[in-house]
């Protein structure tokens, strides 16, 4: 079946560091991919994704390039903000499996000024 | 522009008490719907899913049940709850677009069943 891989944390960062999650994934079509992102106390939000393989999703100064030969969807940000304190999702999305979208388990970020 | 509505925002409730969690979409039609729930600490769940009035889908067999009584309502719901049933629900929506099928969720409903 289908599963998402995410680095555990808490990641803990100063203001302006470089910030890497890892994201891995396992399926048996050609997914789509998406990063999602929940602040404290609300819903998941959209932040980036990629449909096809080598596409890079960006978006408020983060990216995740879509690797296929390596089944990953790193999400980088080269200066993380203190409002950049989330917990951030990766997830697929197979078309054969119906086009339910499957999570990883999340990693919580926090950003020090 | 599409938006998606949930409430209550926070609910309590006793173990044993009935529930219904209610979720609507403006501004598109047909959309799939999704509820989706996150224990504490932990990740996303999918619970169940709808692409039509009358069409739901269960992912996980439990005490909770789900139903698409109009194309934009999504009601979650509940006989008896129980304290694992704790946790924060999202309601989601998505229309599919070509090759894409981006889900976009509701602000969510805490509840906390003592």
């Amino acid at each position: 079946g289908n599963s998402v891989t995410q680095m555990e944390g808490p990641v803990t960062l100063s203001e302006e560091a470089f910030l890497t999650i890892n994201c891995t994934y396992t399926a048996t079509g050609y997914p789509s991919l998406f990063w999602y992102v929940q602040y404290p106390g609300e819903g998941l939000q959209l932040l980036l994704k990629a449909t096809k393989a080598d596409d890079k999703g960006s978006n408020k100064g983060f990216e995740a390039t879509y690797r296929k030969e390596t089944t990953s969807f790193h999400l980088e940000k080269g200066s993380v903000q203190v409002s950049d304190s989330a917990v951030y999702f990766c997830a697929l999305r197979d078309g054969a499996a119906g086009n339910k979208l499957t999570f990883g388990g999340g990693t919580r970020v926090l950003v020090k000024p | 522009s599409q938006t998606i509505h949930q409430w209550p925002a926070t609910l309590v409730q006793p173990v044993g008490s009935p529930l219904s969690l209610e979720c609507t979409v403006e501004g598109t039609s047909n959309p799939n719907l999704y509820w989706y729930r996150q224990a504490a600490g932990r990740g996303l769940q999918l619970l169940f899913y709808s692409v039509g009035i009358g069409q739901i889908s269960s992912e996980v067999p439990q005490n909770l049940s789900a139903s698409r009584p109009q194309d934009r309502q999504f009601i979650l719901s509940s006989k008896k709850l129980l304290l694992s049933d704790s946790g924060f629900y999202l309601c989601a929506w998505s229309v599919l677009a070509g090759s894409t099928d981006t889900q976009y969720f509701g602000p969510g409903t805490r509840l906390t069943v003592l």
